[in-house]
């Protein structure tokens, strides 16, 4: 079956302009999350998808950033105003989420996002 | 605040050797899980392996086993039989069925030679 999906693979904005990143994850997957991940660096939680259940944003790094997620299925990630700190690899995952154990998270390729 | 810490930022291995990787971590939960993933160059993370910490029984799969020490809070990857396709960046990830998000190490870099 089909992996986590996203796009675009890179992505390259100027200073102040706004950015959608996007998801698609893997069929029957109701656990959502996003990632950052910048040069160097492990990779830093932004936000938590769960069914219907309100999003875990306690990762946004600012009110710049925000995400929704569609029917249960797809979710885009937007950057505001972007900023050139704001250049990281954004990383997707999702997983079945069954009850409460800690299932595996399943990655997307991810999006190079670049400011210039 | 769970953390997780990686101290070998680059590590090299010869073809068909072993290679362990280390990470330690800080909680004061009890219940909680521990993975490695494997990020090529393609950036696609996949994961190498998971522990329940309430299993003493160190998980394997087939090249790649972990030395988890609970009291110490370490968690080791070892890969046996080093293939070139190992080269990587290596992520130790922590985890509780209590929390949505994984807390990630800053990864090492593995480096396979012939």
């Amino acid at each position: 079956g089909a992996g986590v999906s996203q796009s675009p693979s890179n992505k390259v904005t100027e200073k102040g302009k706004d950015v959608e990143l996007r998801c698609d994850p893997i069929s029957g997957h109701t656990a959502l999350y996003w990632y950052r991940q910048s040069l160097g660096q492990g990779l830093e939680f932004l936000i938590y998808f769960q069914g219907n259940s309100a999003p875990d944003k306690s990762g946004l790094p600012s009110d710049r950033f925000s995400a929704e997620r569609t029917g249960g299925s797809v979710s885009t990630l937007t950057i505001q105003r972007t900023q050139q700190e704001d250049s990281a690899v954004y990383l997707c995952a999702s997983s079945p989420r069954r009850g409460r154990t800690t299932d595996t998270q399943y990655f997307g390729p991810g999006t190079r996002l670049t400011v210039l | 605040a769970q953390t997780v810490t990686q101290s070998q930022p680059e590590m090299s291995v010869q073809e068909a050797e072993t290679v362990t990787l280390s990470c330690t971590y800080d909680t004061s939960e009890s219940d909680y899980y521990l993975f490695w993933y494997k990020q090529p160059p393609s950036r696609q993370m996949i994961l190498v392996i998971r522990q329940e910490a309430y299993k003493q029984q160190n998980a394997t799969e087939n090249r790649f086993s972990v030395n988890f020490q609970k009291a110490a809070k370490s968690f080791s990857l070892k890969i046996s039989d080093s293939q070139l396709g190992d080269a990587a960046m290596y992520f130790c990830a922590y985890g509780t069925g209590t929390a949505s998000k994984l807390t990630f190490g800053t990864g090492t870099r593995l480096q396979v030679t012939l």
